[in-house]
């Protein structure tokens, strides 16, 4: 049982160039989200998903874009990077709650993708 | 959204008990109380996730006062590999969609 996976784990990238991190988690989850977080910072919400084929904008969705088009993956684009999207990236996945309305579900994370924008 | 906020750093000894105490005044009434500890270089891991009153497992105790506009996650007996990064998080599962956003967390240092 894998967990929550990432690729690629590193990747330097040059200003004005594109590049896509796969997600991929093998718990049947529903729920599934791109973090960045920079040098002493907390997780910034980038984009989530409540469900295969569904998208949602999260705290700093700017210079993003994401698809679901598999349950099991959740894919992060960059189109023209920039050096102000040096950071780390985290994905994490969570089940949906058992408990109607009143439930919130463990966030699992992946290892993370440390990207660097020259 | 319930914003949170925590101390930005502290402090322990070996052996001692930590207290780390978040506060979330406008937490709604489906929100749960959840807490991550994250070490260098890795994701957040779940430490322990509560509605009310206490909750304990074998790693930490939650403590939420009934008005739930505060939580203390206490860390008993702590060792030198707690140090690490604690986050508190509220939120829930709505039909519209989730957002579960971090603070900026709590850097704990634990010292021989």
């Amino acid at each position: 049982n894998a967990g929550v996976t990432q690729t690629p784990k590193f990747r330097v990238l040059k200003t004005g160039q594109s590049m896509t991190l796969l997600c991929a988690q093998d718990m049947n989850h529903e729920y599934m989200y791109w973090y960045r977080q920079d040098p002493g910072m907390g997780l910034r919400l980038i984009h989530y998903s409540v469900g295969e084929g569904t998208t949602a904008k999260g705290e700093v969705p700017d210079g993003y874009n994401v698809s679901r088009l598999k349950k099991q993956n959740f894919l992060l684009g960059l189109e023209s990077a920039a050096p102000s999207q040096t950071s780390v990236y985290f994905c994490a996945s969570s089940p949906p709650g058992t408990s109607g309305i009143l439930n919130t579900g463990e966030l699992f994370f992946g290892e993370g993708s440390r990207l660097t924008v020259l | 959204l319930a914003k949170t906020t925590q101390p930005i750093s502290m402090d322990s000894y070996e052996g001692q008990e930590v207290n780390i105490t978040c506060s979330h005044n406008n937490i709604a009434t489906n929100d749960y109380i959840t807490w991550y500890q994250q070490f260098p270089s890795q994701g957040p891991r779940f430490i322990i996730q509560g509605y009310k009153t206490k909750v304990t497992n074998e790693v930490a105790s939650l403590f939420i006062p009934a008005d739930r506009k505060s939580s203390t996650l206490s860390l008993p007996r702590v060792s030198l590999s707690d140090t690490a990064v604690y986050y508190c998080l509220v939120g829930g599962l709505r039909a519209a969609g989730n957002k579960l956003t971090f603070g900026g967390g709590t850097r704990v240092l634990v010292k021989p």
